[in-house]
């Protein structure tokens, strides 16, 4: 079975600091992971996502993310926090071995402080 | 592509009375899924369809929820009865596979589908 943690419920950053919201998985396979960001009363919006190649993926508004096989993990980093920023984060699995479902992380609060 | 589209944004109902809710996913995705996003739960896939067949439903909570795809731009998710515990964002997300297709292996959601219970 394939999982998802995300260990914070919320991340508290002044603006203009680095950011980092934490995510490790679980699969049996090669993973494919993906990070959402979610607007109040929005859907789900795609942010970026590894799938192979370079560990280090670029994503939208500036986000990136380092894929860690070691250490099973795929942090969402971005070196200067904007107020807009402020949002829900979702880290998301799929085992790229077949299994056809993505497994969603329970998400992150980001609060980006003035 | 206007992305996914899903009707209504918004619906209140009463306890025992039937709900549809709509999808239209993006042109040429093969895939689509049905979430639905609860404080408590966070988001639960509920089922998913591949080329319009139902792959899996585990997620389905109750016989009380139906969900079907007609074609390759509809789907409906269907509770009846409703009860007040379904009330939830019940979000629509498509995906295609193809290989030469942009955003493959990508999930894209809709804007959701508030739904209230009383």
């Amino acid at each position: 079975a394939q999982s998802v943690a995300q260990p914070e419920d919320q991340v508290n950053v002044a603006e203009g600091n680095p950011l980092t919201v934490k995510c490790t998985y679980s699969v049996s396979g090669n993973p494919y992971l993906f990070w959402y960001v979610q607007y109040p009363n929005r859907g789900l919006q795609f942010l970026l996502k590894y799938i192979t190649g370079d560990n280090l993926v670029k994503g939208s508004y500036g986000f990136e993310a380092e894929f860690n096989k070691s250490q099973t993990s795929f942090h969402l980093k971005k070196p200067s926090a904007l107020v807009s920023d402020s949002a829900l984060y979702f880290c998301a699995v799929r085992d790229l071995g077949g299994y056809q479902k993505v497994t969603f992380g329970i998400g992150t609060k980001l609060q980006v402080i003035p | 592509d206007a992305g996914v589209i899903q009707s209504p944004r918004h619906e209140v109902t009463e306890m025992g009375q039937e709900v549809t809710l709509r999808c239209k996913p993006i042109s040429g995705h093969d895939y689509l899924f049905w979430y639905r996003q609860t404080m408590m739960r966070g988001l639960e896939l509920l089922i998913y369809f591949n080329n319009n067949v139902p792959i899996d439903d585990s997620g389905m909570p109750e016989d009380r929820f139906s969900a079907k795809m007609p074609n390759a731009s509809f789907s409906t998710l269907k509770i009846q009865p409703s009860e007040p515990r379904d009330s939830a964002v019940y979000f629509c997300a498509s995906r295609t596979e193809t290989r030469l297709a942009g955003g493959r292996h990508t999930q894209y959601f809709g804007p959701g589908t508030r739904l209230t219970v009383l």
